[in-house]
C-alpha cells in the first residue's frame, strides 16, 4: 500500500531535549516536504526536499533541521525544542517538486497521518 | 506573492443540501489551485486541483470547484451533503511564476448534520 508513515504519532518532551520525528514513503517520491498545523493558521511549510541531498527552507524554518540521505526518508529534527514548537506535524511527498510549470509540477501531495508534539 | 484565503472558519449544512465552502486567492502570475480534506487524525487528502482549461473542476467523492479568475475564487461545491462530508477543509495556491510550494488556506471545518 502506497504511503508516508510517520513516527511518533504522539510526543509529549520537555525543552531542550533533542528529538527526530521520522518520515518514510514507499513510492520513490523526489519530492519531501515538512509542514506544521496550527489553529487558525492552516499548513505551514518548514522545509522541503526536491531529491536526495537537496534540502531547502520554507517558510518557518526557524529551529528545525531536516536531512534526505535516502531518496525514502525525511527525518525532521527539533536540536533544542521549544514551548512555541509545539504542534502538529505532517510529512508530505509526491512524485515531482511543486515548483515550475506544467503538469508534471502539480502532482497531488501524498501526506502522513501526522505526529502531535507537545514541548513542555 | 502567494496568499489565500478562507473567510468562512465554519460551515454548517443539513444533509441532503447543497454545500459550497469559500476559497479566494491571490498570485502574481496564474494560479494552480487545490482543494485537501482532512478527516479526524489523519493526514491531508487531495481532492481535486485547477491547472488550466475548464473552469468547472470535477473531483474525488462528488465535489467539485469553480475557477473565477475575475473574482479571485476557487469555490468547493457539492449538490447533495453526506453527514460523513464532515471534515476540515483546506485550499491552496501555488504561483506559476515563482519557485514557491504550495500555499494552504487556513482551513474551514465542514459540519453536516443528519
Amino acid at each position: 500500500e502506497a504511503q508516508v508513515t510517520q513516527n511518533p504519532r504522539y510526543l509529549i518532551t520537555v525543552t531542550g531535549k533533542k528529538l527526530t520525528v521520522t518520515c518514510s514513503q514507499n513510492m520513490n517520491h523526489e519530492y519531501m516536504s515538512w509542514y506544521r498545523q496550527d489553529p487558525g493558521l492552516g499548513l505551514r511549510q518548514i522545509y522541503y526536499s526536491m531529491n536526495v541531498e537537496v534540502t531547502d527552507k520554507g517558510d518557518v524554518p526557524e529551529g528545525y533541521k531536516v536531512s534526505r540521505k535516502e531518496k525514502r526518508n525525511f527525518p525532521l529534527i527539533l536540536e533544542s525544542p521549544s514551548p512555541n514548537q509545539t504542534s502538529l506535524y505532517f510529512c508530505a511527498s509526491s512524485l515531482y517538486p511543486p515548483h515550475g510549470q506544467g503538469a508534471f509540477s502539480n502532482q497531488p501531495q501524498h501526506f502522513g497521518d501526522g505526529t502531535r508534539l507537545s514541548i513542555l | 506573492a502567494q496568499s489565500v484565503a478562507q473567510p468562512e472558519d465554519q460551515v454548517n449544512v443539513a444533509e441532503g443540501n447543497p454545500l459550497t465552502v469559500k476559497c479566494t486567492y491571490s498570485v502574481s502570475g496564474n494560479p494552480y489551485l487545490f482543494w485537501y480534506v482532512q478527516y479526524p487524525n489523519r493526514g491531508l487528502q487531495f481532492l481535486l486541483k485547477y491547472i488550466t482549461g475548464d473552469n468547472l473542476v470535477k473531483g474525488s467523492y462528488g465535489f467539485e470547484a469553480e475557477f473565477n479568475k475575475s473574482q479571485t475564487s476557487f469555490h468547493l461545491k457539492k449538490p447533495s451533503a453526506l453527514v460523513s462530508d464532515s471534515a476540515l477543509y483546506f485550499c491552496a495556491v501555488r504561483d506559476d511564476t515563482g519557485r514557491r510550494a504550495l500555499t494552504f488556506g487556513s482551513g474551514t471545518r465542514l459540519q453536516v448534520q443528519p
